[in-house]
């Protein structure tokens, strides 16, 4: 069964970090694209962040939001996916879910992690 | 990059069919053929429905359905069931590496 389980969110004082960690199973890792995908409380998804699977020369992408302040980065050793979250906004709270990237869509999702920001 | 437009909600009667639009650009909707739908019922994982605007996933009903036309896609659920009811959003290829979803619809089975 292909697996996705987040872990790492909670409660951050604006301006602050959190690193955010997805370990996956039940399929060849190395061979997917991950995203990270958010949704606001009462808002729509959206895409935050890709990384492909090339390692040798691993691309990241970000939406214009987070672009400078998150980092996606992965490690193949442990079928994971992490999201790095730094200087951290209001704007941020959101439930985060990391896909796995087929290029043309996302599927499966995980089930979500809550990162808070308040003071 | 804004959000694709979607309408707030729909709704049918079992049985019946609903439709869902998901307006774009020629930038993102209209300039590939990478729309896909995900079906959200809250607390749970989003579950992809359509890929490539008309491609099921296996183990997706053949009850849904997609198709495009210019800036818009659609999504199509025939023969509404009780545990259709739920969030749709689309999401489409925005060039350059990027993405974009729709605003969200909640379909309601009256």
């Amino acid at each position: 069964e292909v697996k996705l389980v987040e872990s790492g969110g909670g409660l951050v004082q604006p301006g602050g970090s959190l690193r955010l960690s997805c370990a996956a199973s039940g399929f060849t890792f190395r061979d997917y694209y991950m995203d990270w995908v958010r949704q606001a409380p009462g808002k729509g998804l959206e895409w935050v962040a890709r990384i492909t699977n090339n390692p040798s020369s691993y691309k990241t992408d970000y939406a214009a939001s987070v672009k400078g302040r998150f980092t996606i980065s992965r490690d193949e050793s442990k079928n994971s996916v992490f999201l790095q979250m730094n200087s951290l906004k209001t704007e941020d709270t959101a439930v985060y879910y990391c896909v796995r990237d087929a290029h043309t869509a996302f599927d499966p999702w995980g089930q979500g992690t809550l990162v808070t920001v308040s003071s | 990059q804004s959000a694709l437009t979607q309408p707030p909600s729909a709704s049918g009667s079992p049985g019946q069919s609903v439709t869902i639009s998901c307006t774009g650009t020629s930038s993102d909707v209209g300039g590939y053929n990478y729309v896909s739908w995900y079906q959200h019922h809250p607390g749970k994982a989003p579950k992809l429905m359509i890929y490539e605007v008309t491609k099921r996933p296996s183990g997706v009903p053949d009850r849904f359905s997609g198709s495009k036309s210019g800036n818009t896609a659609s999504l199509t659920v025939s023969g509404l069931q009780a545990e259709d009811e739920a969030d749709y959003y689309c999401n489409s290829y925005a060039g350059r590496n990027n993405f974009v979803f729709g605003t969200g619809t909640k379909v309601t089975v009256l």
